[in-house]
């Protein structure tokens, strides 16, 4: 079935550099594309999203970028705190679906101080 | 402002046992969401419901079922337990899309351990 993947499982970064993390999906129907963030012991929390007719988009120390061509999409943290320590997931959303989403299966964050 | 609640937030049972998950939200959404997490992976979905008194499957429903009786509960329930079944469970709910994404708001899970 169609899925969502990410290339890089761990990212460790220092405190203070930027983050980048990669996603690749499958499923060029989808409507939105969507990061989440899950710290240890919580369920995942939204970040930011991006609707499938945009290329960027730009949030409070996020980015996310979406490359259709290759079907690609990236998530860049700006001035990494320890705070951002997490595992962050991309998953894909399909509006007309009862809003559904389909997750990848993350990649952990790890900030060095 | 509790948002998406779930009880319990751990629980042991053994194989053939049957329990049901509560998740409830605050938030008046329209829709919710039952996901399972095993270790490693991202979260796959389980059920969902567009209203109350409606449910839908989604992409592992096997052994699991769900009720929506108020719009503000969603229950999961295992009729008898497996040990594949050993995982974290996490309830979402999010407003209607109205044509557009809305995000989904998540609980804090449930961490089901089956022998």
């Amino acid at each position: 079935g169609e899925s969502v993947g990410l290339h890089l499982p761990t990212l460790s970064v220092q405190e203070g550099d930027n983050s980048i993390i990669n996603c690749a999906y499958s499923n060029s129907a989808s409507d939105y594309f969507i990061w989440y963030k899950q710290e240890s012991g919580k369920g995942p929390q939204f970040i930011i999203d991006i609707r499938s007719n945009m290329d960027k988009r730009q949030g409070q120390r996020v980015t996310v970028l979406l490359n259709k061509t290759v079907k690609h999409l990236s998530l860049q943290i700006a001035a990494t705190q320890p705070g951002d320590s997490a595992v962050y997931f991309c998953a894909e959303n399909t509006v007309a679906a009862g809003n559904k989403l389909t997750f990848g299966g993350g990649t952990r964050v790890l900030v060095k101080p | 402002n509790a948002g998406v609640t779930q009880t319990p937030k751990f629980r042991v049972l053994k194989t053939g046992q049957s329990m049901t998950l509560l998740c409830a939200q605050d938030m008046n959404h329209e829709y919710m969401y039952w996901y399972r997490q095993d270790p490693g992976m991202g979260l796959r979905l389980i059920h969902y419901s567009v209203g109350e008194g409606t449910t839908a499957k989604g992409e592992v429903p096997d052994g699991y079922n769900v009720s929506r009786l108020k719009k503000q509960n969603f229950l999961l329930g295992l009729e008898s337990a497996a040990p594949s079944q050993t995982s974290v469970y996490f309830c979402a709910s999010s407003p209607h899309g109205r044509g557009r994404a809305q995000p989904q708001h998540f609980g804090d899970g449930t961490r089901l351990s089956i022998l």
